[in-house]
This record gives C-alpha cells, sequence and structure tokens, in this order.
C-alpha cells in the first residue's frame, strides 16, 4: 500500500536537545511539506521541498531546519532554538505541488519537557 | 491576507441527520479549496477538491460547493452516521506557488 510513514509516533525529549521526527513517503510524489498543529490554531507551514534538493520556509520555520536528499524522505529536526516545540507534527507529501490534493501521514505527537 | 473561518467550532446532531459544514474565505481569488477529515490522533484525509472553476464536487454521500463571489463553501454529509464522527477542515490555495490556508476545523460529533 501507498502511503505516508511517520515515526514514532509519539517523542518526548528534554529541553535543549535537537530531535529529528522522519517523514518517509513511497507515492512517487515529487512535494513534501511539514506542518505544525496546536490546539485551537489549525496547521501551520514549516517547510516545504518541490522538488529534491530543494526547499523552502513556510511560516513558522524559525527554530526548524529540514532536508530532501531522497525523493522519498523529507527529515524535520527541531532545534534547540524552537521556543514552544511540544506539538503535533504532520508530513504530507503531492504530486507536484499545492494545487494536488494533499496526503498525510498520521502525524508525530512532540512533547518537550 | 487570506483568513479561512469555519464556524461553529463544534456540532453535535443525531444519527441520520442531513447536516451542512460552513466554511468562509477573505479574498475569493481562490485557486482551489479541500475539504479535509482529521479524526482524533490522526493525520488529515483529503475528502474533496473542488478547482476554482467547479461549482461542486460529490464523493458518495458527500457533496462540497463552493461559491467564490461570496467567500464560501459548504460541505454537504446526507444521512449522518456515528462514523462520520471526527474534525473537518478546509483549505483554501490562493493561487500558483502559493502555500494553502487552513481553517481550523468544525468538531462533527454523530449521536447514535
Amino acid at each position: 500500500d501507498g502511503g505516508i510513514t511517520q515515526s514514532p509516533k509519539y517523542l518526548f525529549r528534554k529541553e535543549g536537545q535537537n530531535v529529528t521526527l522522519s517523514c518517509e513517503q513511497n507515492l512517487n510524489h515529487d512535494a513534501m511539506y511539514w506542518y505544525r498543529q496546536d490546539p485551537g490554531q489549525g496547521l501551520r507551514l514549516i517547510y516545504y521541498s518541490q522538488i529534491v534538493n530543494d526547499f523552502q520556509k513556510g511560516d513558522i520555520a524559525e527554530g526548524y531546519s529540514v532536508s530532501r536528499e531522497k525523493k522519498e524522505s523529507f527529515p524535520l529536526t527541531v532545534t534547540s532554538a524552537q521556543k514552544n516545540p511540544t506539538a503535533f507534527y504532520l508530513c504530507a507529501s503531492s504530486i507536484g505541488g499545492f494545487n494536488s490534493p494533499l496526503h498525510f501521514g498520521n502525524g508525530t505527537r512532540l512533547t518537550v519537557t | 491576507k487570506q483568513e479561512v473561518t469555519q464556524i461553529p467550532a463544534a456540532l453535535s446532531v443525531p444519527e441520520g441527520e442531513n447536516l451542512v459544514l460552513n466554511c468562509s474565505f477573505t479574498d475569493s481569488a481562490i485557486y482551489n479549496l479541500q475539504w479535509f477529515r482529521q479524526d482524533p490522533g490522526k493525520g488529515l484525509t483529503s475528502l474533496l477538491l473542488i478547482q476554482s472553476s467547479q461549482r461542486e464536487q460529490t464523493s458518495g454521500r458527500l457533496n462540497a460547493s463552493l461559491d467564490k463571489s461570496s467567500g464560501r463553501s459548504t460541505l454537504y454529509i446526507a444521512a449522518s452516521q456515528p462514523g462520520d464522527s471526527a474534525t473537518y477542515l478546509c483549505a483554501v490555495h490562493p493561487g500558483a506557488n502559493s502555500k494553502l490556508t487552513f481553517g481550523k476545523g468544525i468538531t462533527l460529533s454523530v449521536r447514535p
């Protein structure tokens, strides 16, 4: 079955530590995205990549970093510079940009204490 | 700046009712609009995508309409079932090379 796999489902970290969230897709999609979801705030775009080896900042990129070395993979690193990292993180992909339907993974809930 | 509003934030209905979920947006110059479903603790599932040139899209018991001039879209769910209980989000695509703007969602509860 084709889809997007995010791992782990739950992640706990101490303040000051960097943490990397995994996102892998086997849909052969060119575009991939990272969103953050907080209660009462809706989804906010962190980073997106339209093609391998290229990515752009979204609306809330500060304190995050990404890489896109392979078409299938788009890992997100939450650095210690991110002031409020505790959130639900969602990875998505699409065939070709925002005009195509987005396919989402099941998310990673990150808790930083 | 495009803003997307979904009111009310929560809705509870008895099983079998036909219902309408509303989505409004401030800038009528949109490329497309998508409706998503999200189950608790899960990702989003795309339900329907309406291009700006279309008036509606249908999938099973779901029908989504788009009225760009009034800045509104509605998601119609026929004969609601407890399995329809979820949060429904709409998202607007302002144009080529632009990013989606999401509403905050409507949490629907269908009572048996």
